[in-house]
């Protein structure tokens, strides 16, 4: 069985501030890790993925996130926060295979302030 | 490009009424599909997902069931709703060289 946890339920930063959403996972074998993000009433937009290589991913809207393996987990990173970036953000591990299912932590509301 | 869609976009409906949702993918062929439920907005449990025709894998045993009449087509039903029905409905879909899921706009559906 898979899992994964976003300790936050939320995260406050002011505007050209670092931010950081946090998850860990549990997964069998290698997985397949995604980050995805979430504006109100609308669906997921896909924001990064890792798959294999390196560990820091580069995704959208200057967003990366960094796979570490020793520690289970896969912090999303952005160097300076816009007003913008408020909306709730998920993790999602998967196994390969398997239908590519995703199991989704219970996401972390970001609440950039300007 | 790939695009989803699904409908109706918002649903009320009575208790004990039955439930149809769609969905359709354009622009892929031999897509994996995918229900999921959100509730009071947090995170999103996998309800049924298939990867072909007539192919159903069901992750949570409940009131709803799933069917894939067509290679782009995933419809969600129910006989009889119940209150706890009530949540916002994705599908998304998985196709190709892709790894990651691509997500419709959902359906809100409120059981009263």
């Amino acid at each position: 069985a898979q899992s994964v946890a976003q300790p936050e339920d939320q995260v406050k930063v002011a505007e050209g501030n670092p931010l950081t959403v946090k998850c860990t996972y549990s997964v069998s074998g290698n997985p397949y890790l995604f980050w995805y993000v979430q504006y109100p009433n609308r669906g997921l937009q896909f924001l990064l993925k890792y798959i294999t290589g390196d560990n820091l991913v580069k995704g959208s809207y200057g967003f990366e996130a960094e796979f570490n393996k020793s520690q289970t987990s896969f912090h999303l990173k952005k160097p300076s926060a816009l007003v913008s970036d408020s909306a709730l953000y998920f993790c999602a591990p998967g196994p390969r295979g398997e239908g590519n299912k995703l199991t989704f932590g219970g996401g972390t509301r970001v609440l950039v302030k300007p | 490009s790939q695009t989803i869609h699904q409908w109706p976009a918002t649903l009320v409906q009575p208790v004990g009424s039955p439930l149809s949702l769609e969905c359709t993918v354009e622009g892929t062929s031999n897509p994996n599909l995918y229900w999921y439920r959100q509730a009071a907005g947090r995170g999103l449990q996998l309800l049924f997902y298939s990867v072909g025709i007539g192919q159903i894998s069901s992750e949570v045993p409940q009131n709803l069931s799933a069917s894939r009449p067509q290679d782009r087509q995933f419809i969600l039903s129910s006989k009889k709703l119940l209150l706890s029905d009530s949540g916002f409905y994705l599908c998304a879909w998985r196709g190709g060289t892709l790894d990651e899921q691509f997500f419709g706009p959902g359906t809100r559906l409120t059981v009263l």
